[in-house]
């Protein structure tokens, strides 16, 4: 069964105060590992796809990375306005119609 | 492009009742699927429909049911509701089966007491 982990659950950093989430996964052939960005009431907000192993992706404060069995999302500088929930989700190569498996999620606070 | 929208924004109903849930997709999109989304946790995937076909299922029971239209908007169904299916309910379009560029609307909060 395919499977997503994050940790931490919480994290609250000052701000400019860099750090990184982590995203465990277990899947049957990984078609993509995406992130995305949830602001309390709201639906998620597509950040990344990453793809294979090695691979990275930038945007503004935000880079991500993938190994063959987890991903981490590393925050540079951050800014009260990173504050969100960051999910983690996998889809998986065997069947076509079947969509993502998400983690639980990290909720992070960035204090000013 | 109009977004994927979402009604109604919060809905409460008794144990037991039926509920329709609507989505209306990005414009050009012709895949929509529908996730729950508890609190504190993340979303979990209900179904798929692809040209208005269903496309694929999660582990939900079969009270739980969607539709999607020529127009490719969607309802999701849920009876006989019970006090867990309280939740956030969130669809998402794509112009693809595969994933990438998936646009979430922003959900429908539902209260079952």
């Amino acid at each position: 069964e395919d499977q997503v982990t994050q940790s931490p659950e919480a994290l609250r950093l000052q701000e400019g105060e860099s750090s990184s989430l982590n995203c465990s996964y277990t899947v049957s052939g990984l078609r993509g590992l995406f992130w995305y960005r949830q602001d309390p009431g709201k639906g998620p907000e597509f950040l990344f796809t990453l793809y294979s192993a090695g691979e990275e992706k930038e945007k503004e404060r935000l880079k991500a990375t993938l190994t063959k069995k987890e991903s981490f999302l590393h925050i540079t500088a951050p800014k009260p306005e990173d504050s969100a929930t960051y999910l983690c989700a996998v889809q998986a190569n065997i069947d076509y119609g079947q969509n993502f498996v998400f983690g639980p999620g990290t909720r992070l606070s960035v204090l000013p | 492009e109009t977004g994927v929208t979402q009604s109604p924004t919060h809905l409460i109903k008794t144990r037991g009742q039926q509920v329709t849930l609507r989505c209306s997709s990005q414009s050009g999109h012709n895949t929509v699927s529908w996730y729950q989304q508890a609190l504190g946790q993340g979303p979990q995937f209900i179904f798929q429909y692809y040209r208005e076909e269903e496309n694929g299922r999660g582990n939900f029971p079969p009270r739980f049911s969607g539709l999607q239209f020529p127009n490719y908007s969607s309802e999701l169904n849920v009876n006989a509701l019970e006090l867990d299916d309280s939740a956030l309910y969130l669809c998402a379009s794509s112009t693809t089966r595969v994933g990438y560029g998936y646009t979430f609307g922003s959900g429908t909060r539902l209260t079952v007491v």
